[in-house]
């Protein structure tokens, strides 16, 4: 069963551009998740779809990120624009439903470099 | 809210030595505990997890004990390798709500 694909894999961008990267979960898990980790700490979740809706966003920093989940697979998400303390690793992660028992299963992370 | 506090890193030991992390959380409800680990250019992988009290996960002869009298989820080794060099990091989920919360990770390194 092929895991959870991100790309691009590094991605180094000046502050104030925009950058986006991409998710594809595992086929056929309904929900998705984008964590940021920045270095030295755990991932902290940004947002949560369940099929193509937003579950839970309520840590994103909605003025420069936003996300998407077009036709409930797929998804991306945008900086625009990027800050220094943007500089982290992206980790998207996918299970088969929301709820406790659920497990997560993580992609190898996008990790940007702000300058 | 809840929270996961573990040991400060980074944590080195020889080959063969014993391995304990600790982690400690705080939570409200039942939650379910876990310890992912991350191998160097990798993504998070679920090493084990326990789901109620007194249950213990284990895996890879990695081994963890949930105790909520002491609301603790320490993991344990008894003869660590090489391979095992890797950051590991203590989660719980269920708490006050389905996220996963996770420590700030433990990077342990293994010396031949």
């Amino acid at each position: 069963e092929a895991g959870v694909a991100q790309s691009p894999r590094y991605k180094i961008i000046e502050k104030r551009q925009s950058v986006a990267f991409w998710c594809n979960p595992i086929s056929g898990h309904a929900t998705l998740y984008w964590y940021q980790q920045i270095l030295g700490q755990g991932p902290k979740l940004l947002i949560q779809f369940q099929n193509n809706g937003v579950v839970d966003d309520s840590q994103l920093p909605k003025d420069r990120f936003s996300a998407e989940r077009l036709k409930g697979v797929d998804s991306t998400l945008k900086i625009q624009p990027a800050k220094l303390e943007d500089s982290a690793v992206y980790l998207c992660a996918s299970s088969l439903g929301d709820g406790q028992f659920y497990e997560q299963y993580f992609g190898p992370g996008t990790r940007l470099t702000v300058t | 809210g809840d929270s996961v506090t573990q040991m400060e890193g980074p944590v080195t030991l020889s080959e063969e030595a014993f391995l304990t992390i600790n982690c400690t959380y705080t939570a409200t409800g039942y939650p379910s505990l876990f310890w992912y680990v991350q191998y160097p250019g990798e993504g998070l992988q679920l090493l084990l997890k326990a789901t109620k009290a007194d249950d213990k996960g284990s895996n890879k002869g990695f081994e963890a004990t949930y105790r909520k009298e002491t609301t603790s989820f320490h993991l344990e080794k008894g003869s660590v390798q090489v391979s095992d060099s890797a950051v590991y990091f203590c989660a719980l989920r269920g708490g006050s709500n389905y996220k996963l919360t996770f420590g700030k990770g433990t990077l342990l390194t293994v010396n031949p």
